[in-house]
């Protein structure tokens, strides 16, 4: 059973324009939602993160945005660069506020940003 | 940000032969680390949570038997996939949380196994 899921496998689009890559959950315990990029032979760098008390989330060229009622989440990156061109993984964890916490994955998103 | 550092990053074993690999914080460290495996166009599955000098904490369907974690200090755990199968074959990925709660966990390089 996929708690998270990136229904998008790939995604492409022009340098300058703006990269749109979503996520949705099931499990309503979740309550704080990473974006990692991973380039290919490379383990995952964290980009951004959001809270569940939160409903966006900027960082730079990168912004997060949380629907909890919808349990979706989008990450928006504006402008789009060919540097940006990566796998982008979203994850979820429940109870963030403890010493120990998992993080659920989704498949990812292969983003491709052509110049 | 913080640096963990992932060895070998590809292995290659016969089948029934043992692979340990090492995962590193360079500069912090790391109560708590985790083991991941990624199959091909599937998502990071976590394996398995290791806290430093205790058990690991096994996710359901892996064997803890054959996926040894030992995590003996704050800046070193290591993973052994003892007695390789070509179905072991996938990239293993660490992460490592630090002593004060960020919220992110920060990744090592990975490895990628492949057993003959």
């Amino acid at each position: 059973d996929q708690q998270v899921k990136q229904n998008s496998p790939s995604l492409s689009v022009q340098e300058g324009r703006i990269s749109i890559l979503n996520c949705d959950y099931t499990n309503s315990m979740f309550d704080y939602f990473l974006w990692y990029k991973k380039y290919p032979a490379e383990g995952p760098t964290f980009l951004i993160s959001i809270s569940s008390i939160k409903d966006k989330n900027e960082d730079g060229r990168f912004t997060v945005f949380l629907n909890k009622s919808a349990k979706h989440l989008s990450l928006h990156i504006v402008p789009s660069q060919p540097g940006d061109s990566a796998v982008y993984f979203c994850a979820a964890s429940a109870g963030s506020g403890g010493s120990n916490y998992k993080l659920t994955f989704g498949k990812g998103t292969l983003l491709t940003v052509n110049p | 940000g913080a640096v963990v550092s992932q060895h070998p990053s590809r292995v290659i074993c016969k089948s029934g032969t043992s692979v340990k690999i090492e995962c590193r914080s360079l500069d912090f460290q790391a109560t708590t680390m985790f083991w991941y495996r990624q199959f091909p166009k599937q998502s990071l599955m976590l394996m398995a949570t290791s806290n430093e000098g205790s058990k690991a904490t096994y996710e359901q369907g892996v064997e803890k038997d054959k996926f040894l974690i030992n995590h003996a200090s704050l800046t070193l755990s290591t993973l052994t996939v003892t007695s390789a199968h070509p179905e072991d074959s996938s990239f293993y990925i660490c992460s490592a949380r630090g002593t004060s709660y960020t919220g992110e966990l920060f990744f090592g390089e990975g490895s990628r196994l492949t057993v003959l």
